[in-house]
């Protein structure tokens, strides 16, 4: 099963930062948080992962909170490009190999 | 080259065809995984190879036979599958299979099982 929980669906203005939740209250104190989205009928395209620091690349940023218990990644200026299903990821580890489970993930949609 | 490519895009069969999906990445990755979609739902594992070793099989039915060549390539099986194994299947690749590696996904082989 998944260890993260995300809203099913949200909205964000062409333009402004969109701001995606995640929770994952089980999360060891070793295991990565990973953020990858699905454009419709593409393979997944990772966008970012931490630890515990926060982290930014070109593409997002990730915020982590002091407790690592809940996650959020921003993309600062939404595009329509944007839109996709964003997953928020904690592996789990199997005998030494690990498993990226995916959630249902949340359904971002940028409007113009 | 920093992809990861699938052959063929689509592909349709019958229930007694044999046929094979194809996976290749020339990234020195030594970690590649298969993964099923089904409409409308996140992907799921089915197979990880670690060292052209198979580390992990989520107890997928023997109608699918995974095989790692050689480090950049990796097979997918089919054979007498049912209608239901209709999907997207996608392959991934990774540096290594272990906390913090990063995988990377192929744009996928969307099958029909008529």
């Amino acid at each position: 099963d998944a260890k993260t929980t995300q809203p099913p669906s949200m909205d964000c203005a062409e333009g402004r930062a969109a701001n995606l939740p995640c929770n994952h209250s089980t999360i060891s104190g070793n295991e990565y948080v990973y953020w990858y989205r699905q454009i419709h009928s593409q393979g997944p395209q990772y966008i970012i992962h931490g630890l515990k620091n926060n982290e930014t690349n070109e593409m997002a940023s990730l915020i982590i909170t002091e407790d690592r218990k809940s996650s959020t990644l921003i993309l600062p200026h939404a595009t329509l490009r944007d839109t996709a299903v964003y997953y928020c990821i904690v592996r789990v580890d199997q005998g030494g190999s690990e498993k990226l489970v995916f959630g249902k993930g949340t359904k971002l949609t940028v409007n113009p | 080259d920093t992809e990861v490519t699938q052959t063929p895009k689509h592909l349709v069969m019958g229930m007694t065809n044999k046929k094979s999906l194809k996976c290749e990445q020339h990234m020195g990755h030594r970690a590649m995984y298969w993964y099923k979609q089904k409409a409308k739902k996140p992907p799921e594992l089915m197979f990880v190879y670690s060292y052209e070793k198979l580390s992990i099989n989520e107890s997928v039915p023997s109608r699918f036979s995974p095989e790692c060549p050689n480090s950049s390539l990796l097979n997918l099986h089919l054979h007498a599958l049912q209608p239901e194994d209709s999907a997207l299947y996608l392959c991934a690749s990774s540096p290594e299979d272990g906390r913090g590696e990063t995988q990377y996904f192929g744009p996928g082989t969307r099958l029909l099982v008529l």
